[in-house]
């Protein structure tokens, strides 16, 4: 079965950029009918969706965020990125990766999420 | 962007409760409604797409209803396992929301 796993480190200083890849295993990135998100979860709090790229390379982010949000797609090593640049004390969070449907956009796969800290 | 909104934020409850969460969109969404059910140091689990169609392998007393803003998650009779946290997600929009959260803990 498709399992997700994200990397990166855990500790990021303010003002630097926050780096995470998503590895892919038993699916393919270059499925047309999935959509490959971030998602993230500040400590005690709820769900913010970041932003998701499709296997065509198109990318669609949260308003929120935009200015500082990257998502890239390896299909060579069947996996995906997330780079947000700039970051602050409110970029604490567990970060996630997660797969869509292409038609109900409905997070049916998650990674077990990493947890990135920023603070000097 | 579509506001998502879920009462009550936490709520206590016996095992073999009934237990019924709301969600409510700040604008139309249609059935474009999913649910999750988040445990303490997991990632959320799918349980509803589409407002009310059953993931595969969900317990049948998950039950979800709904349409245009307002939207209803059921536990027929609560058991042990489903003391968590639920979120509901509309996928009705390019920007996808989640609700805040409804913590459901043991009365």
């Amino acid at each position: 079965q498709v399992q997700l796993q994200e990397s990166g480190p855990g500790l990021v200083k303010p003002s630097e950029t926050l780096s995470l890849t998503c590895i892919v295993s038993g699916g393919s990135v270059s499925s047309g009918s999935h959509y490959w998100s971030w998602i993230r979860q500040p400590p005690g709090k709820g769900l913010e969706w970041i932003g998701y790229i499709y296997y065509s390379g198109n990318t669609n982010y949260n308003p929120s965020l935009k200015s500082r949000v990257t998502i890239s797609l390896d299909t060579f090593k069947n996996q995906f990125s997330l780079r947000l640049s700039s970051v602050t004390a409110a970029d604490t969070a567990l970060y996630y990766c997660a797969r869509s449907g292409s038609y109900d956009y409905a997070f049916d796969i998650w990674g077990q999420g990493t947890m990135v800290t920023v603070s000097s | 962007d579509i506001q998502m909104t879920q009462s009550p934020s936490s709520l206590s409850a016996s095992v073999g409760d009934r237990v019924t969460i709301t969600c409510r969109a700040s604008q139309s969404i249609s059935s474009y409604l999913n649910w999750y059910q988040q445990k303490p140091g997991k990632a959320p689990k799918l349980l509803i797409t589409a407002a009310s169609s059953l993931q595969s392998g969900v317990p049948s007393r998950f039950s979800g209803s709904g349409s245009g803003t307002d939207f209803t998650l059921t536990i027929s009779s609560l058991q042990p396992e489903d003391f968590a946290t639920y979120y509901c997600q509309q996928s009705y929009s390019a920007l996808l929301t989640f609700g805040g959260g409804t913590k459901v803990e043991i009365k």
